[in-house]
């Protein structure tokens, strides 16, 4: 089946530093990529996506570019700020054919803290 | 739009109580979710809906939870009787389900949860 594995957090940074969230799936067919973001005291929303391979998703300095090759799609912001303090979800949505009704298979989720 | 709308937002009550979440979700979305998160167990799939009709019920953890979608704009979970280790905070969510080769990539838009305490 499918599956997602994020990196052990939490992970905890200084201000501007450099954020890598690394994320690894396993999935038949062609599955989109996402990153969710979960700010303290609310519900997820989405951060960015990625439909097909080598596609970069963007969104807020964020990025991560779907690597087929090595079944990835790593998160990455060049200088983090105190309000990215959050929970960060890996989810890829099954590809190929038949439909999957929408379902998303999410990964444990890493918690991101960041220092003044 | 109003986003997925959740009632209440807490709830607290005692072991052996019955319980009811519910979820409006977002108009012409045509896929629900319920999710329940705990920081021991993470985020957790229960039930998902698709046009009104269950569709995986397997992530729900037992008979004493219980889940409808009466109509495209609302649906109820019920925990009876409710126990301790119930106590999570319970998400919903909705997307539009598209079909086709490329249907993959719907984005679901999350409630802003209901936190559960059951003494």
């Amino acid at each position: 089946g499918n599956s997602v594995t994020q990196m052990e957090g939490p992970v905890t940074l200084s201000e501007e530093a450099f954020l890598t969230i690394n994320c690894t799936y396993t999935a038949t067919g062609y599955p989109s990529l996402f990153w969710y973001v979960q700010y303290p005291g609310e519900g997820l929303q989405l951060l960015l996506k990625a439909t097909k391979a080598d596609d970069k998703g963007s969104n807020k300095g964020f990025e991560a570019t779907y690597r087929k090759e090595t079944t990835s799609f790593h998160l990455e912001k060049g200088s983090v700020q105190v309000s990215d303090s959050a929970v960060y979800f890996c989810a890829l949505a099954k590809g190929g054919g038949g439909t999957s009704y929408g379902k998303l298979t999410f990964g444990q989720g890493t918690i991101l803290t960041v220092h003044p | 739009d109003a986003g997925v709308i959740q009632s209440p937002r807490h709830e607290v009550t005692e072991m052996g109580q019955e319980v009811t979440l519910r979820c409006k979700p977002i108009s012409g979305h045509n896929s629900l979710f319920w999710y329940r998160q705990t920081m021991m167990r993470g985020l957790e799939l229960l039930i998902y809906f698709n046009n009104n009709v269950p569709i995986d019920d397997s992530g729900m953890p037992e008979d004493r939870f219980s889940a409808k979608m009466p109509n495209a704009s609302f649906s109820t979970l019920k925990i009876q009787p409710s126990e301790p280790r119930d106590s999570a905070v319970y998400f919903c969510a909705s997307s539009f389900a598209r079909e086709g080769p490329r249907s993959d990539y719907n984005e679901q838009f999350f409630g802003p949860g209901t936190r559960l305490t059951v003494l």
